[in-house]
């Protein structure tokens, strides 16, 4: 079974722009998770996406969006980059049994490095 | 607030020899309890998990223990070898799942 799968791996981008990254998540999974890696903050919360639908979210302005697709492939959005915004961008998928219910393992891909110049 | 924290930055420890890596936790609503490992510039790998109506889970070499009255979590890798060497991260989530709330982690080195 294929991991889950995040586009692109490095990218390079001006601040002011806005990016677009891409997520894969494993066969089966339903529920797709971002999370934010800075040396300075660890890995944060963005949000999480289940059925299409937004589940959760963390404390990130609303520069950073997401959605995800009927087939469960997942997209996260942040307009208008700053510097800080430089960071490993996680995607992590997992099974979830039912809407709200709990708790099973999540599987990470290998990430996006952004770097904002 | 940092809820989950893990107080060691970093731990060096022999090939064969135990490895204990710590986790503490502030938030009661957590119930679900996971250690992952990283390398530099990859994703984090999920290692074991423990719920908490337990308080032990084994898979291999690695153990977690969950003292839910001290609000505590323990990884226990043994043998260690030096392919264990990487950062490891406990992570947290509530009942209703979904979000997952990191420590700091903890850089391991098994010498050879």
């Amino acid at each position: 079974k294929a991991g889950v799968t995040q586009t692109p791996r490095y990218l390079i981008k001006t601040r002011g722009q806005q990016v677009t990254l891409s997520c894969s998540p494993i066969s089966g999974h339903r529920s797709v998770s971002w999370y934010q890696q800075t040396p300075g903050q660890g890995l944060q919360f963005l949000f999480e996406y289940f059925s299409e639908t937004q589940r959760n979210k963390g404390n990130f302005p609303g520069r950073f969006s997401g959605r995800q697709f009927s087939n469960s492939r997942s997209e996260m959005n942040v307009s208008t980059l700053e510097l800080g915004d430089s960071a490993l961008y996680l995607c992590a998928s997992s099974v979830r049994r039912a809407l709200g219910i709990g708790n099973t393992e999540a599987f990470f891909g290998q990430g996006t490095r952004l770097t904002v110049v | 607030d940092q809820q989950v924290k893990q107080n060691s930055p970093s731990l060096s420890v022999q090939e064969g020899r135990i490895s204990i890596l710590n986790c503490d936790y502030t938030n009661s609503m957590f119930d679900y309890f996971l250690w992952y490992k990283k390398y530099p510039a990859e994703g984090p790998t999920f290692l074991i998990s423990i719920s908490s109506i337990k308080d032990k889970n084994e898979d291999g070499r690695f153990t977690v223990f969950l003292n839910k009255s001290a609000k505590h979590l323990s990884l226990h890798i043994v043998p260690s070898q030096p392919g264990d060497s990487a950062v490891y991260f406990c992570a947290a989530s509530d009942y209703f799942g979904g979000k997952l709330i990191f420590g700091q982690g903890t850089e391991l080195s098994v010498k050879p």
